[in-house]
C-alpha cells in the first residue's frame, strides 16, 4: 500500500448504530487529520493530530470520536450520528517540519446515515 | 476566521481555449496549496506556492501567488477533457494547523 488508504470506501449506517471509520498512512509522516466534506460547503476541518496528541476538535458534536494510536493510524468512532452527518470524509496526513504544510488525502469513505 | 473565496465556482469551456481561476481571502497565509478532486475520491495536490509573487508551472497549469500571500490563481492553457474536475485551493497557516478550503471550482472541458 502507499499513500493514504481509509476503509471502509462506503458506509450506510442507522442513527443507532455504532461504527468506525479507518485511516492508514504510508508516507511516515507524523501529523495526520479529519476533515467532513458535504455538498455545497467547503471542506471543513474536524479533527488535527500532531505527534499522536489532539491539537485541535474544532467544536465536533461529541458523537464523532477520533482515535490516534500510532502517527501511522487514525480512527473516527461514529455513534448516535444524525441524517445531516452524510458526506464524504477524508483522512490526511502531513510532515510537520521546516516546511510541514502539504497535506495529502485519502480517498474518503462516504458515510450515508438513514 | 480565514476565508478562501474561489471564482468561478462552475466553469464549462470548449477543449482548446484557456481559463483562470482566482482564490482570493482577507487573511495572509504561509503557504497555498491547489487540489484537484475527482468525484468520489480524495483531493490530490497540484502545487504549493510560499513566497508572495511566486509562479508556478506544471506543464500546461501555471500557479501564481498574490505579493502580499492573499491569493492565487491557477491558469490553465489549451484545456484538456482531462482536466475536467473540482479545483480546490487551500491556505494554510504554517505547522499542524489544519487547511482552509475554499468551496472549489467545477471545471468541465468538452471535446
Amino acid at each position: 500500500e502507499t499513500g493514504v488508504t481509509q476503509t471502509p470506501r462506503h458506509l450506510v449506517m442507522g442513527m443507532t448504530n455504532k461504527k468506525s471509520l479507518k485511516c492508514e498512512q504510508h508516507l511516515g509522516h507524523n501529523a495526520m487529520y479529519w476533515y467532513k466534506q458535504s455538498a455545497k460547503k467547503p471542506l471543513e476541518l474536524m479533527f488535527v493530530y500532531s505527534l499522536e496528541e489532539r491539537v485541535e476538535n474544532n467544536s465536533v458534536p461529541s458523537r464523532f470520536s477520533p482515535e490516534c494510536p500510532n502517527s501511522s493510524h487514525l480512527f473516527l468512532h461514529l455513534h448516535t450520528l444524525q441524517p445531516e452527518d452524510s458526506a464524504l470524509y477524508l483522512c490526511a496526513s502531513s510532515f510537520l517540519g521546516p516546511a510541514g504544510y502539504e497535506q495529502y488525502f485519502g480517498p474518503g469513505t462516504r458515510l450515508t446515515v438513514t | 476566521t480565514q476565508l478562501l473565496e474561489q471564482s468561478p465556482q462552475f466553469l464549462s469551456i470548449q477543449e482548446g481555449e484557456n481559463l483562470t481561476v482566482y482564490c482570493n481571502s482577507s487573511s495572509v497565509f504561509s503557504s497555498l496549496q491547489w487540489y484537484r478532486q475527482e468525484p468520489g475520491e480524495g483531493p490530490v495536490l497540484l502545487v504549493t506556492v510560499v513566497t508572495g509573487g511566486e509562479v508556478k508551472k506544471l506543464k500546461r497549469l501555471t500557479f501564481q501567488f498574490g505579493d502580499a500571500r492573499k491569493d492565487s490563481s491557477l491558469h490553465i492553457t489549451a484545456a484538456q477533457p482531462g482536466d475536467t474536475g473540482l479545483y480546490l485551493c487551500a491556505g494554510s497557516g504554517g505547522g499542524a494547523d489544519g487547511l482552509t478550503f475554499g468551496k472549489g471550482t467545477h471545471l468541465i472541458i468538452q471535446p
